[in-house]
């Protein structure tokens, strides 16, 4: 059985840093382009950012450029999510996601999702 | 980026209808396209990939079609576990970017 457990949200300041896990099992996690999608409270989903199954691509939306770094350490299963100069818009749950190619385009899809992890930055 | 213009963004209906969400691409993605089903309190759930292929597991009144710029998911036969909101995605291009869903409540 796949599962994805996200670790390492909590509450932060404006301006401040958190670092998140997925901790992959179930699944070849070598194999397969991983994602961070988030979600705002009662608001729709965004791919915040994604990488290839080797980690030598990635890719991010343009409001978390320069701020945020995804990456995998293979010899764990486990997915990272480095978050810096976080904004109040960050506030969201970050769902790790599975995808079902070894890159993130084209022609993923998301086929298993982790419980999901919640960010609030407020002061 | 590419932009998914999805419809409509709330729609009621009875159990037994049959309902058609559809999704809208701001330029070709070819089939590179999929929808998901999200309730209340959990995370997305992989319905259809490749605009037409049933994820393994989904019921078969669930059906996607369409290619190029426009895309459609119809639900036959709704049952009470179908009523949830509803996402389309695009995988064409970084980054992938997610339709704005479609809630569809319990008339």
């Amino acid at each position: 059985e796949v599962q994805l457990l996200e670790s390492g949200g909590g509450l932060v300041q404006p301006g401040g840093s958190l670092r998140l896990s997925c901790a992959a099992s179930g699944f070849a996690f070598d194999a397969s382009a991983m994602t961070w999608v988030r979600q705002a409270p009662g608001k729709g989903l965004e791919c915040v950012a994604g990488i290839s199954y080797t980690g030598a691509s990635a890719y991010y939306i343009d409001s978390v450029k320069g701020r945020f770094t995804i990456s995998r350490d293979t010899s764990r299963d486990t997915l990272y999510l480095q978050m810096s100069s976080l904004r109040a818009e960050d506030t969201a749950l970050y769902y790790c996601v599975k995808g079902t190619m070894q890159a993130p385009t084209p022609g993923n899809a998301f086929d298993a999702w982790g419980q999901g992890t919640l960010v609030t930055v407020s002061s | 980026d590419i932009y998914m213009t999805q419809s409509p963004s709330s729609l009621s209906a009875s159990v037994g209808d049959t309902v058609t969400i559809t999704c809208r691409a701001s330029q070709s993605i070819t089939n590179y396209f999929s929808w998901y089903q999200q309730k209340p309190g959990t995370a997305p759930k992989l319905l259809i990939y490749a605009a037409s292929v049933l994820e393994t597991g989904v019921p078969s009144r669930f059906s996607g079609a369409g290619s190029g710029t426009h895309f459609s998911l119809t639900i036959n036969s709704l049952q009470p576990e179908d009523f949830a909101t509803y996402f389309c995605l695009q995988s064409h291009s970084t980054p992938i970017t997610f339709g704005q869903g479609t809630r569809l409540e319990l008339k």
